[in-house]
């Protein structure tokens, strides 16, 4: 079974600095996706970003950017210029192609310190 | 935008209960799923419905049920309800197939049973 594993339970980053939160995931198979998801204080998870395994080139979204090394099983989420709202919950999650299902990460904890 | 409610944001329940857990999807998304969010453990899916009156079961379906009678709702059920059921319960929607398969969140109950 697919596994992904997030090694740092909490990260903090002062405000307007770069963070990088960790995701390693395991899988024998070929086609499958990757996200990162965020889940503010008392507010619903949303997507981030995503990242197709067949893609070379990393994700970016505004100021949100993956390392994505598939040899290596590793999936990074980089924040650039770190704001107060981006204090959240932080989930890793994988997908694997044709099935609907996501495997989670049990999540990293983001505080953003002014 | 995509709209994913859950009826309840906080519902406090006895031992030995039936509890009936609401979410209905606004996108006509074939795919619906109920998770359980616990601290240090990340999201566990319960159960997955792909049409309706089709579900699956995911990783922790012990002491759950799930209905879909119609395509835009999706009921957890707690047949009787225990103390270690106290939890957050996240529902999702998404479409099926492909890199446009995100799913969308609700707000989560939390879920005491005393």
């Amino acid at each position: 079974a697919q596994t992904v594993t997030q090694s740092q339970p909490e990260m903090s980053v002062q405000e307007a600095e770069t963070v990088t939160l960790s995701c390693t995931y395991d899988t024998s198979e070929s086609d499958y996706y990757l996200f990162w998801y965020k889940q503010p204080p008392s507010r619903q998870m949303i997507l981030v970003i995503r990242q197709e395994a067949y893609k070379q080139q990393n994700a970016t979204e505004n100021r949100f950017s993956v390392n994505f090394q598939k040899a290596a099983k590793s999936f990074s989420l980089k924040i650039s210029d770190s704001q107060l709202g981006d204090a959240a919950m932080y989930f890793c999650a994988y997908r694997q192609g044709g099935s609907e299902k996501l495997v989670f990460g049990k999540g990293t904890k983001l505080t953003v310190n002014p | 935008d995509v709209k994913v409610t859950q009826s309840s944001r906080y519902l406090v329940k006895r031992t030995g209960e039936k509890v009936f857990l609401e979410c209905v999807q606004d996108m006509d998304h074939e795919n619906m799923f109920w998770y359980r969010q616990d601290p240090g453990l990340g999201l566990r899916l319960i159960y997955f419905s792909y049409d309706v009156k089709m579900k699956e079961k995911g990783d922790i379906p012990e002491g759950y049920s799930v209905s879909r009678e119609k395509k835009e709702r999706f009921s957890l059920i707690l047949e009787s309800a225990s103390t270690n059921q106290t939890s957050m319960y996240l529902c999702a929607s998404s479409p099926p197939g492909g890199v446009l398969n995100i799913q969308y969140f609700g707000a989560g109950t939390r879920l005491s049973v005393l």
